[in-house]
């Protein structure tokens, strides 16, 4: 079966940085994936890992432990646009969803 | 816009009906994804077709079923539909057989009363 946590939650000022964890324990993997969703929209591809260590792509970084059955997602320079869920998935056969943290950004 | 298709954008049917999800790939993708999401599940992955072959089964019920044709469109078909199948039906598209660099569609709202 799969076991994918997230935070519910997470608020944060315009400029600063938010980190969101995400550990899984799936029954096989071929890599992770995070993707951003804003409500009523669809998911937007932001990153994906398949070897262990850090991928940047401008303000968002991700990091992946295969060991640990850990990642996360920095996302940095807050801006107000990045108000959204952001989505942790699992790949064996299949994607499998964490049920998302939704990121609040405040002024 | 990802270039994938999803039509109708709304849909409220009543329970017991049947509808059709359509779900138009970007134009090269071999692969289509169906997930449902809803506010106490989460994205649900429901199946995966390639090439016109279905390749991979999530957690799809008995009344649902899905198809790609030799345009590679894709159809979800929703029967007896109850109350609690109200939900987000996102279809997602890529070139190879796996999930990397999928593109969702804006999804068709569905609501059963």
């Amino acid at each position: 079966g799969q076991n994918i946590d997230q935070p519910t939650e997470m608020t944060a000022t315009e400029g600063a940085i938010v980190q969101i964890n995400c550990t899984y324990q799936t029954s096989g993997f071929n890599g992770l994936f995070w993707y951003q969703q804003h409500a009523g929209e669809a998911p937007t591809f932001l990153s994906y890992n398949v070897l262990d260590g850090l991928e940047e792509k401008g303000r968002f970084s991700s990091f992946l432990s295969r060991s640990k059955g850990y990642s996360y997602l920095l996302l940095k320079e807050l801006q107000m646009k990045d108000s959204a869920s952001y989505l942790c998935a699992v790949e064996d056969y299949k994607l499998s969803f964490g049920a998302g943290t939704t990121v609040t950004v405040r002024a | 816009d990802s270039g994938v298709t999803q039509t109708p954008k709304h849909l409220i049917t009543a329970t017991g009906q049947r509808v059709t999800l359509r779900c138009s790939p970007r134009s090269g993708d071999l692969s289509v994804y169906w997930y449902q999401q809803s506010l106490d599940q989460g994205l649900q992955f429901l199946i995966q077709y390639y090439n016109g072959e279905e390749r991979a089964k999530g957690n799809i019920l008995e009344r649902f079923s899905a198809q790609q044709f030799p345009d590679l469109h894709s159809e979800l078909n929703l029967s007896s539909l109850e109350l609690g199948d109200s939900a987000l039906y996102f279809c997602a598209s890529s070139v190879e057989d796996r999930n990397t660099e999928a593109f969702f569609g804006q999804g068709t709202r569905l609501t059963v009363v």
